[in-house]
């Protein structure tokens, strides 16, 4: 089964410095990959997702992700955070099109 | 789009006592799926239905919970003779189906709060 590990439960970064958050997985093939981030009381945005092809993929509010097969790692990035970045973030597989499997999250602050 | 309805968004009920919730998918997404989601955590697939027929339901679904999508629309779970181990936040998604991957869209949730 797979299986999703975030080991940062929170993290605390400056406004304008740069993030990364990291997600390793667990499976037996390459799955689909996402990031998701949530607000408080709402549900999960999209923010980016791997498939195949370039292992380096850009997203939503200029976060981008590189997938690393040898340390299957996802990890999550953004050159300058911003305050209105503070949220949970998700990361999560799916061996195909249907259900994921989400980590259990890391909570970022923004300090001014 | 008027993106995925969820309703209630917060339900707080005495332990021993039937909830139900509804999903009101974006219209024409035929794949919807339920997750709960407790505090601190990821959320944690329940089932999913493909138009009216429920495809898969983990084990986390006891018998006290039942999934419905009659018409291939909206759908509702019901939680029957609630637990204090049944508050969290449950999410609908929803997605179409096809070629290679089509992306979930989340509803808001509804939190259920167990006394």
């Amino acid at each position: 089964a797979q299986s999703v590990t975030q080991p940062d439960i929170h993290i605390t970064v400056s406004e304008g410095a740069s993030l990364e958050l990291r997600c390793n997985y667990s499976y037996g093939a390459t799955p689909y990959l996402f990031w998701y981030v949530q607000s408080p009381g709402q549900g999960l945005q999209l923010l980016l997702k791997y498939f195949s092809g370039d292992t380096l993929v850009q997203g939503i509010k200029g976060f981008e992700a590189e997938f690393k097969r040898s340390q299957s790692s996802f990890n999550l990035r953004k050159p300058s955070v911003h305050w209105s970045d503070a949220a949970e973030y998700f990361c999560a597989v799916a061996p195909n099109a249907g259900k994921s499997t989400f980590g259990d999250g890391t909570t970022l602050t923004v300090k001014p | 789009d008027t993106g995925v309805s969820q309703n209630p968004r917060h339900k707080i009920t005495k332990r021993g006592q039937n909830v139900t919730f509804r999903c009101d998918p974006i219209s024409e997404h035929n794949r919807l799926y339920w997750y709960r989601q407790t505090l601190g955590q990821g959320p944690e697939f329940l089932t999913y239905f493909q138009n009216e027929a429920q495809l898969e339901k983990s084990r986390l679904l006891s018998d006290r919970f039942s999934a419905e999508r009659p018409k291939g629309s909206f759908s509702t779970l019901e939680i029957q003779r609630t637990e204090q181990g049944d508050s969290a936040m449950y999410l609908c998604a929803s997605s179409l189906t096809g070629t290679g991957y089509q992306p979930q869209h989340f509803g808001d949730g509804t939190r259920l709060s167990i006394l």
